[in-house]
């Protein structure tokens, strides 16, 4: 069966430092990959899609960028945090679009 | 560009009622599929129903079932017997076939009465 995990789970960081958070899936090939972020009063946010290995595709051009070295690992990332980046973040996994949605389970990110 | 509106923020049903969430959407596309998904106190998201915008009978999952008005571009979720594990966040979203972008709705939280 295919599983999807995301970390950390918390995460303090001060603000202008870096960040990197780590989602990948098994059980399963080439799957549609996507972080989310859902911050108060604004639901969830698409901040980056990716179909294949190096495809990416920004939704929200800020001080974030994703990545994904390998076919089943999503990671995004900052050089330099800024306070309104705090949020909880959401790597999801679809086999194709029409499909279902699976959701890791989440990173809260409090910058301070 | 396409969007998702849920106008109510937060409602309230008294259990084993039946509430229903809006949903509204803007596409020019006519190939396209819509979810609502919940969201616990646990914060993990759980899908409660899909639906095929090509098919015309509105999906229903046990308590679940849908309203799809496609002219109107209007997809509501009815939730009835209403039981206090309903007590979520709910979002709608979109997905449009040609492209692999999922939209999300703002939320609908709902509260159960006992």
């Amino acid at each position: 069966s295919q599983t999807i995990h995301q970390w950390p789970a918390t995460l303090v960081q001060p603000v202008g430092s870096p960040l990197s958070l780590e989602c990948t899936v098994e059980g399963t090939s080439n799957p549609n990959l996507y972080w989310y972020r859902q911050a108060a009063g604004r639901g969830l946010q698409l901040l980056f899609y990716s179909v294949g290995i190096g495809q990416i595709s920004s939704e929200v051009p800020q001080n974030l960028s994703a990545s994904r070295p390998q076919d089943r690992q999503f990671i995004l990332s900052s050089k330099k945090l800024l306070l309104s980046d705090s949020g909880f973040y959401l790597c999801a996994w679809s086999v194709m679009s029409g499909d279902t949605i699976y959701f890791g389970e989440g990173s809260w990110l409090t910058v301070v | 560009a396409q969007t998702v509106t849920q106008s109510q923020p937060e409602m309230s049903v008294q259990e084993a009622e039946t509430v229903t969430l809006s949903c509204t959407y803007d596409t020019s596309e006519s190939d396209y599929y819509l979810f609502w998904y919940k969201q616990p106190p646990s914060r993990q998201m759980i899908l409660v129903i899909r639906q095929e915008a090509y098919k015309q009978q509105n999906a229903t999952e046990n308590r679940f079932s849908v309203n799809f008005q496609k002219a109107a571009k209007s997809f509501s979720l009815k939730i009835s017997d209403s039981q206090l594990g309903d007590a979520a966040m709910y979002f709608c979203a979109f997905d449009m076939n040609r492209d692999d972008k999922i939209i999300f709705g703002k939320g609908t939280r709902l509260h159960i009465l006992p």
